[in-house]
């Protein structure tokens, strides 16, 4: 069955490293792959995607690589601040309607 | 107010009763998506829609049922509540090939 893990359930950072969140995924082919950002109490919203035939895509401080013969993304927050600490949530297109499949998540803290 | 927004953001309810939960987008997205998270799960999708009157079945849908009348809105209706749908719910619109717009959720529980 298809399958999608971040494998960190939380990570913690001392303010100004870079955090490096990692999503796996097996039984996949995916077109492209999604990052979200999501706030306690608040829906997700979405950072980035990034298409299969694109190795990296980078926005302001943030940086995807998408590897699909290791089947993995890599999500990069560079110079990390307190006001990046949230839940990042990694999504693949699952099928043909534009359905996506979410990983669990990475809780990211950035202690001052 | 242009967006996606969810009706009620709160709602508490009782095992057996028929309870609907609200979503409206203002921007005629085509596609439009239900989810539930729960701890330890993740988001779930439980049913999504191509259109007006074209639905499907997610991960996850026993229990539930959707109607696509309109375009702007997507109603999930819970026909008998069971506590194993006590969760929040969040309702997601897009276009064809990109990024998907989440609304506020919804916190259900049921008793």
């Amino acid at each position: 069955s298809q399958k999608i893990e971040q494998n960190s359930e939380a990570l913690n950072i001392q303010e100004g490293k870079t955090a490096t969140l990692t999503c796996n995924y097996t039984n996949y082919s995916p077109a492209y792959l999604q990052w979200y950002r999501q706030d306690p109490g608040r829906g997700p919203v979405f950072l980035l995607l990034i298409r299969e035939n694109e190795k990296e895509k980078r926005k302001e401080r943030l940086k995807v690589t998408f590897d699909t013969t290791l089947k993995q993304s890599l999500f990069h927050i560079t110079a990390s601040q307190p006001a990046d600490s949230a839940t990042y949530l990694c999504a693949l297109l699952a099928g043909s309607q534009g359905n996506l499949i979410f990983g669990k998540g990475t809780k990211l803290s950035v202690k001052p | 107010d242009a967006g996606i927004t969810q009706s009620p953001r709160y709602k508490i309810t009782e095992t057996g009763r028929q309870v609907t939960l609200m979503c409206h987008q203002t921007w005629s997205h085509s596609y439009m998506f239900w989810y539930r998270q729960d701890l330890g799960h993740g988001l779930r999708l439980i049913y999504y829609s191509a259109a007006a009157d074209i639905t499907d079945k997610g991960e996850v849908p026993d229990g539930y049922v959707v109607s696509r009348s309109k375009t702007e809105n997507f109603p999930l209706t819970l026909e008998s509540a069971t506590r194993s749908q006590t969760s929040v719910y969040f309702c997601a619109s897009k276009e064809s090939g990109g990024q998907q717009f989440f609304g506020p959720g919804t916190r259900l529980t049921v008793l």
